[in-house]
């Protein structure tokens, strides 16, 4: 069983709707949580991280983190054509620990 | 901003070659990785390296090598190429060794092993 589980999609939403992501982990020890998006022919960026539990917003993106149930979340709110991508969600235990990813939700978003 | 370049964007070779692909950060970063990515399997970890001449073993390093002679440059070496090695291959790099630190990638190597 992988250490952190991701739907692969593809994901399909039609420009403007809320784009909703997660991903699940089996290790209790992670604490640090990080969304990394991919374009087609392209290598990961990173989007956003957050440490531990809680939300974390910056401006259509939106993190959350659920320890208590080991959920990740990602939203995307007025999505766009721009968006459309490879989600990957990726978690590490400290800054000794190797970051483990997800395998990537495809997300389409059409005009 | 940071430039993570890999030799090869696209690359063939035949069943038992050695296979040599090249990475060069230009950002002085002392953490160098390579990476499989694989549909439906994700990112996984080859080999890492956080100093020069230093080198780790990641989750899947069996059948690979590396190397890091200087510190902007990572080479992965395909000692036996094999066709279950057939993949996209991608290197990253990172300054330092925080929980939340950033990885940088290169565009990737799509390697075929025929």
């Amino acid at each position: 069983q992988k250490e952190v589980e991701q739907d692969p999609g593809p994901l399909s939403v039609p420009e403007g709707a809320i784009v909703s992501l997660n991903c699940t982990y089996s290790n209790s020890a992670f604490q640090y949580f990080m969304w990394y998006r991919q374009y087609s022919r392209k290598g990961p960026e990173l989007l956003m991280y957050t440490y531990s539990s809680g939300n974390k917003e910056d401006g259509r993106f939106t993190a959350q983190v659920d320890k208590s149930s080991k959920y990740i979340s990602l939203f995307i709110r007025d999505s766009q054509p721009s968006d459309s991508a490879t989600y990957l969600c990726a978690t590490r235990t400290d800054s000794w620990g190797k970051l483990q990813f997800g395998a990537g939700t495809q997300v389409v978003v059409t005009p | 901003d940071v430039k993570v370049t890999q030799s090869s964007r696209y690359l063939v070779k035949r069943t038992g070659e050695k296979v040599f692909l090249e990475c060069v950060q230009d950002m002085d970063h002392e953490n160098m990785f390579w990476y499989r990515q694989d549909p439906g399997l994700g990112l996984r970890l080859i080999y890492f390296s956080y100093d020069v001449k230093m080198k780790e073993k990641g989750d899947i390093p069996e059948g690979y090598s590396v190397s890091r002679e200087k510190k902007e440059r990572f080479s992965l070496i395909l000692e036996s190429a094999s066709t279950n090695q057939t993949s996209m291959y991608l290197c990253a790099s990172s300054l330092g060794r925080t929980g939340n630190e950033k990885l940088f990638f290169g565009s990737g190597t799509q390697l075929s092993v025929l």
